[in-house]
């Protein structure tokens, strides 16, 4: 069965940089979450699209922002990027209020 | 403080011995969902739990949901290394769709 797809796996950025994390859902499914996971912690909700508009919105710095597409793909953009920033992303998909499926995740390492 | 407290928070067993960890909130969940997760990769689906005092068998793995939908409770018996991995109790909660976790037990098992 097909599963949330995430590009890339690892991601090595310097300080102030900028990344954009991508996120494929399991088809037919409406709804994307983004997490961060920092070393040692459980993830914690970043922000979530439904039917291509934001539904809610965690702990999500405002350096950082995202989208869901027409296709219902969903990009996370991060901006002047921090040493704190270094963590795991993941994104997960669901089909309206159903459970939620993991991605692999996206190793965001900043220098 | 964690809305899901999960105990307890390191196990090492060795190989055939039975464990249970245990995911318990003061607050009234819709359902919970119990995830695996390997290091350096995405927590994936176990179970899901629903009705309060359900129980849902997988292959060795028992979960429990408490009759107030308080808590829960996953049961491994005659654990095997390949059990090795770090447990995620989640949910939603209040009418939230984002998943809030439990701060995971890690969980060794020795050959």
């Amino acid at each position: 069965a097909a599963g949330v797809i995430q590009s890339p796996r690892h991601l090595i950025k310097e300080k102030r940089e900028t990344a954009t994390l991508k996120c494929y859902p399991i088809p037919r499914h409406d709804t994307v979450y983004w997490y961060q996971q920092g070393p040692g912690q459980d993830p914690q909700f970043l922000i979530s699209f439904y039917e291509k508009m934001q539904s809610d919105k965690g702990s999500i710095p405002d350096r950082f922002s995202a989208q869901q597409f027409s296709d219902y793909h969903s990009e996370l953009n991060m901006s002047s990027l921090e040493l704190g920033d270094s963590a795991l992303y993941f994104c997960a998909s669901s089909l309206g209020w159903a459970e939620q499926f993991f991605g692999p995740g996206t190793r965001l390492t900043v220098l | 403080t964690q809305l899901l407290e999960q105990s307890p928070q390191f196990l090492s067993i060795q190989e055939g011995e039975n464990l249970t960890v245990y995911c318990n909130s003061s607050s009234v969940f819709s359902s919970l969902q119990w995830y695996r997760q390997e290091p350096g990769e995405g927590p994936v689906l176990l179970v899901t739990v629903v009705t309060g005092g359900e129980v849902k068998k997988l292959k060795r793995l028992t979960f429990q949901f408490g009759d107030a939908r308080k808590d829960s409770s996953l049961h491994i018996t005659a654990a095997q290394p390949g059990d090795t991995g770090l447990y995620l109790c989640a949910g939603p909660w209040s009418s939230a769709r984002q998943l809030t976790f439990g701060s995971g037990t890690q969980l060794t098992v020795l050959p």
